[in-house]
């Protein structure tokens, strides 16, 4: 079974920190993803990643960095932390090889920045 | 650009009795369209896709090219339903899936 962790369940911080969120997934999976989850609005999708060291934007990149140098991490980065990034922060990975492969995703962090 | 709508955020029914959550979508090409859900502190999942033409739980969903559609269904509601559905939609080429906002489902007793 596809695992997805994400390192922190919940995280707090402050406005102007620079904020990392990191996603590892066990099934060598070539795409990953991070969506924000925001009641009202479904997910959204910030950035994706269909290799290592490829990166792609999403709909809502602003704000928003990302990092893969392993197949299996793929960092999330708010390089200064603002109030309108609290939310609900979701990860996945999907197969390349199989296209249109469901996504898995994890348990999500929710970041509240004061 | 695609898009996929879900007017209903919330939706309430009775065990036993059907639901249906609504789904629309744009977009100019061949989709491929997806339900995902999520129940009570659980990570979402794939429930069904249409393109495995299944029914996943009792749950049935159907691809409206017409319409431009891909309504959940499922005849007689459970308790354990209870969750919140997205519906999601990947253009045919690419790795990418839109979601809609969601639909919270509660059925009661």
């Amino acid at each position: 079974d596809v695992k997805v962790t994400q390192s922190s369940r919940y995280l707090v911080k402050r406005t102007g920190e620079k904020v990392f969120l990191e996603c590892v997934q066990d099934m060598d999976h070539e795409n990953m993803f991070w969506y924000r989850q925001d009641p009202g609005l479904g997910l959204r999708l910030i950035y994706f990643s269909y290799d290592v060291k490829m990166k792609e934007k999403g709909d809502i990149p602003e704000g928003y960095s990302v990092s893969r140098e392993k197949k299996e991490r793929f960092s999330l980065i708010l390089e200064s932390a603002s109030t309108n990034q609290t939310s609900m922060y979701l990860c996945a990975s999907s197969s390349g090889v199989k296209r249109n492969s469901p996504l898995h995703f994890g348990n999500g962090t929710r970041l509240t920045v004061t | 650009a695609q898009r996929v709508t879900q007017p209903e955020k919330l939706l309430s029914v009775f065990k036993g009795a059907p639901v249906e959550l609504k789904c629309n979508y744009s977009y100019s090409g061949s989709p491929e369209l997806f339900w995902y859900v999520q129940y009570s502190r659980q990570r979402l999942q794939l429930l069904l896709r249409h393109i495995s033409r299944e029914s996943i739980k009792g749950f049935t969903a159907d691809l409206n090219k017409g319409e431009t559609s891909f309504h959940l269904k499922k005849p007689f509601a459970q308790e354990e339903d209870s969750a919140m559905y997205y519906c999601a939609l990947s253009p045919y080429s690419d790795y990418k899936l839109s979601f809609g906002a969601g639909t919270t489902v509660t059925v009661r007793a």
